[in-house]
């Protein structure tokens, strides 16, 4: 069974402060890793596919890598409007086009 | 191009009473998944259809669930004889060509 593993749980950083999120996964093969931005009370916004080991993508202020085992999202600088939860989620090779697994997810402040 | 959009937003209702919720996904979007979230947890897969055919059913849904998608166009997820353990975020997404899945706001059913 597919699992995903964020951590840390929390994470609190100064405005400017870099940081990275972790996400850990176990599937059978990878179709693919996405990364979701959460706010309070609304939906999942998408941000990053990752397909393979190596590959990079980047967004503003974020930055996504993969690795065989491991995904992370790097926080340059970050500023108080990237507050949110960040949700990782993985597609199975054997459910294509099917299901994502998420964790649990990574509730990030960023204090002014 | 307005997102996925899902209604109502909010459903307050009483155990034992019958709900039904909508969602539109995006209009070229020929695939459509249901999950559920409750609070400090992801994203947890309920069902999945591709135009109309439902194809995938989480193990997890009770007999008390049912979804249908007629014509291959909105959604909708009916739970009858609610029980409190049913309360939480529910979320439409939906996914063209590519195996993105972009995510509504969500209905939040809290069962009394």
């Amino acid at each position: 069974e597919d699992q995903v593993t964020q951590s840390p749980e929390a994470l609190r950083l100064q405005e400017g402060e870099s940081s990275s999120l972790n996400c850990s996964y176990t599937v059978s093969g990878l179709r693919g890793l996405f990364w979701y931005r959460q706010d309070p009370g609304k939906g999942p916004e998408f941000l990053f596919t990752l397909y393979s080991a190596g590959e990079e993508k980047e967004k503003e202020r974020l930055k996504a890598t993969l690795t065989k085992k491991e995904s992370f999202l790097h926080i340059t600088a970050p500023k108080p409007e990237d507050s949110a939860t960040y949700l990782c989620a993985v597609l199975d090779v054997a459910g294509a086009n099917s299901k994502l697994t998420f964790g649990k997810g990574i509730t990030l402040s960023v204090r002014p | 191009d307005t997102g996925v959009s899902q209604d109502p937003r909010h459903k307050i209702t009483k155990r034992g009473q019958n709900v039904t919720f909508r969602c539109d996904p995006i209009s070229e979007h020929n695939r459509l998944y249901w999950y559920r979230q409750t609070l400090g947890q992801g994203p947890e897969f309920l069902t999945y259809f591709q135009n109309e055919a439902q194809l995938e059913k989480s193990r997890l849904l009770s007999d008390r669930f049912s979804a249908e998608r007629p014509k291959g166009s909105f959604s909708t997820l009916e739970i009858q004889r609610t029980e409190q353990g049913d309360s939480a975020m529910y979320l439409c997404a939906s996914a063209g060509i590519s195996y993105e899945q972009y995510f509504g706001p969500g209905t939040r059913l809290t069962v009394t």
